[in-house]
């Protein structure tokens, strides 16, 4: 089976970059997917295909990906990005999400 | 814009089937896939399963034996059924329409909170 591994939880000074990671293995031959869900909020796609960001979504939200390893970084953390974050990728025709990372803006 | 909509009972008995209606509005159903996700209270995200218009599916293979979704292009519409549920299919179930890879989610239903309880 095909597991995606996140961080359960990232703490970031306002204004301070945040890095989650994402680790599967084979992750490196697919393409990653993040998203942000805020309380009580449907999930929001924030990256795409590793390193795209769809309209409206923040430039201080990247991707990126290394060996079996996929980062979201949020650069400049606002309150406002306080939530949780999803990993997501697929394989064998299964879509698979991470655990999840809540990110605190302390 | 397009916008999806979930609809269907709050709470279903222990042991019956879940069944669940995404509307479709702003765009035509007959592209891209169509997938359901649920989410168990306080937990994270599960990819259900998706439906394309030609009646193509895939399951996520921990609950194939139990799910089925389908088509109705004339009301642009989909379904999911779940059938013999327990308490562990509590939750938000959403509809979501797939990206350039049917993988990929960037249009998401508000969610549906499903409760099974007797």
């Amino acid at each position: 089976s095909f597991f995606l591994t996140q961080p359960p939880s990232v703490s970031v000074s306002p204004g301070q970059t945040a890095t989650i990671t994402c680790s599967g293995d084979g992750l490196g031959d697919k393409y990653a997917s993040w998203y942000q869900q805020k309380p009580g909020q449907s999930p929001v796609m924030v990256i795409y295909q590793d390193t795209k960001r769809p309209s409206g979504i923040p430039e201080r939200f990247s991707g990126s990906s290394s060996g079996n390893t996929a980062t979201l970084t949020i650069g400049g953390t606002q309150t406002m990005d306080e939530a949780d974050y999803y990993c997501q990728s697929w394989d064998s025709d299964t879509v698979v999400f991470g655990g999840g990372t809540k990110v605190t803006v302390l | 814009q397009v916008q999806l909509r979930e609809s269907g009972p709050g709470l279903v008995r222990p042991s019956e089937t879940l069944s669940l209606t995404c509307t479709v509005s702003g765009g035509s159903i007959n592209i891209f896939y169509w997938s359901w996700v649920r989410q168990p209270p306080g937990k994270g995200l599960e990819w259900i399963g998706y439906v394309y218009h030609n009646g193509n599916t895939k399951y996520n293979p921990s609950l194939k034996t139990r799910v089925t979704t389908s088509f109705d292009s004339s009301k642009n519409q989909f379904s999911l059924d779940l059938m013999s549920v327990t308490t562990a299919d509590t939750a938000v179930y959403y509809c979501v329409r797939g990206g350039q890879f049917w993988w990929e989610f960037p249009y998401w239903g508000q969610g549906a909170l499903v409760t099974v309880s007797s």
